[in-house]
């Protein structure tokens, strides 16, 4: 039932720089919705990236960035590193639905 | 720091009733909204609903016919029902606090299994 669409999976080298797209709508980011991005390790509960579109927690190193355009937000991840592996989820809320929504999640393997 | 625990039954039968509790220690379950969000084995998250420390809800249209969630502000802690199980219903439950529009903590979720 995902209504933000992301890319199945990227990848790169160690060091690199990776970016992830999430592409919504006119009800949801379009909508001025922020978006908000998760990490979830394998196995373990999906943590929060970033907030409001770009705002890092506290605790998250600033090799992660958000950005928002439109209809559409991304993640970059520079001096990608092995930890980073893992899935991440961009997420909204939607006022066609009236609740939140997530992406369709996108795979991140360090080559 | 807040810390959020799942707990309930791992297994449910077919056309029953999951029952879930969240309980929220480290800090108050008041003047915020939590949620519910579900993830089926090796697939994506799917928000379930949410609640005001009020009692007021909010509850994802598709699963909106068989969802309740409850508060109980003296213990803490919130509630997941879930009416009419199939097996399209086995994932892992977190339960999560809301703020900003996003879900700042989270459980680490349990594992329910829908099966006879």
């Amino acid at each position: 039932q995902s209504v933000l669409t992301q890319p199945p999976s990227v990848s790169g080298a160690p060091g690199q720089r990776v970016t992830i797209s999430c592409t919504g709508s006119s009800s949801n980011i379009g909508a001025a919705y922020d978006v908000h991005w998760y990490q979830q390790l394998p196995g373990t509960a999906p943590k929060l990236l970033i907030y409001g579109n770009s705002n890092r927690p506290s605790g998250v190193p600033d090799r992660f960035s958000g950005s928002k355009s439109g209809t559409s937000a991304s993640l970059a991840i520079t001096g990608l590193q092995a930890e980073d592996e893992a899935d991440y989820y961009c997420q909204s809320y939607d006022s066609s639905l009236s609740g939140y929504v997530f992406g369709t999640g996108t795979k991140v393997t360090v080559l | 720091q807040v810390q959020l625990q799942e707990s309930g039954p791992g297994l449910v039968k077919p056309s029953e009733t999951l029952s879930l509790t969240c309980s929220v220690s480290g800090g108050s379950i008041s003047s915020y909204y939590w949620s519910w969000i579900r993830q089926p084995p090796g697939k994506g998250l799917e928000w379930i609903g949410d609640i005001y420390y009020s009692g007021s809800t909010n509850y994802n249209p598709s699963l909106k016919s068989r969802v309740t969630m409850s508060v109980d502000t003296s213990k803490n802690r919130i509630s997941l029902n879930l009416r009419s199980v199939t097996a399209a219903d086995t994932a892992v439950y977190y339960c999560a606090r809301i703020q900003f529009g996003g879900f700042d903590y989270w459980g680490q979720g349990t594992l329910v299994t829908v099966s006879s």
